[in-house]
């Protein structure tokens, strides 16, 4: 099966930086993926991780390290727009198995 | 220019009816999900079909039948509607299982 553990919740000031931890353990590993999710809206594709090290992109970075299990997403410059879940969701080894976490309530203030 | 569209986008029904939701997706993708969404914001797949042909299915109740009549259509017939089945169901499709996945807008279902 798959255990995936992230912080329910997080409150972070406009223009400062925000790390959102993820932790998982699935049978076998293909990959990880950072979804945002606006309230009553879809999720959206944010990273992928599949080697260990930092992905960036833009004000978005994310990370993956494969021994410990772990992954971050990492957020510059935040702005309120950024209020968002956000969802961490590896991928395990039949491949198709994308399994999310409950997700990280991100709450930006002014 | 919808990537990924279902229908209805809310879907208000009563205890022991029979619904269906559609979903279509335009992006030439071969792989498609169905997602349910709780009050509690938990994502959970419940089936993904590749070519049309079901990959997964996890432990849904049998009320639930999905149906594929091409790779760009992944439809969701409900049977027997109970009140728990009151979520957010999601649409989502992708080339292949290792790439990101393109959600629908979603279809609110509240059962009464």
């Amino acid at each position: 099966g798959q255990n995936i553990d992230q912080p329910t919740e997080m409150t972070a000031t406009e223009g400062a930086i925000v790390q959102i931890n993820c932790t998982y353990q699935t049978s076998g590993f293909n990959g990880l993926f950072w979804y945002q999710q606006h309230a009553g809206e879809a999720p959206t594709f944010l990273s992928y991780n599949v080697l260990d090290g930092l992905e960036e992109k833009g004000r978005f970075s994310s990370f993956l390290s494969r021994s410990k299990g772990y992954s971050y997403l990492l957020l510059k410059e935040l702005q309120m727009k950024d209020s968002a879940s956000y969802l961490c969701a590896p991928l395990g080894a039949g491949s198709y198995q994308l399994t999310f976490g409950k997700g990280t309530k991100l709450s930006v203030i002014p | 220019d919808t990537a990924v569209s279902q229908t209805p986008k809310y879907l208000v029904t009563q205890m022991g009816n029979d619904k269906s939701i559609k979903c279509e997706q335009n992006l030439g993708h071969d792989t498609m999900y169905w997602y349910k969404q709780d009050s509690k914001k938990f994502l959970k797949i419940m089936f993904s079909y590749n070519n049309k042909e079901l990959i997964i299915n996890e432990t849904v109740p049998n009320r639930f039948s999905p149906k594929s009549p091409d790779k760009a259509h992944l439809n969701l017939h409900i049977n027997s509607l109970e009140l728990g089945d009151s979520a957010v169901y999601f649409c989502a499709s992708s080339q292949g299982g290792l790439f990101w996945q393109y959600f629908g807008p979603g279809t609110r279902l509240t059962v009464t």
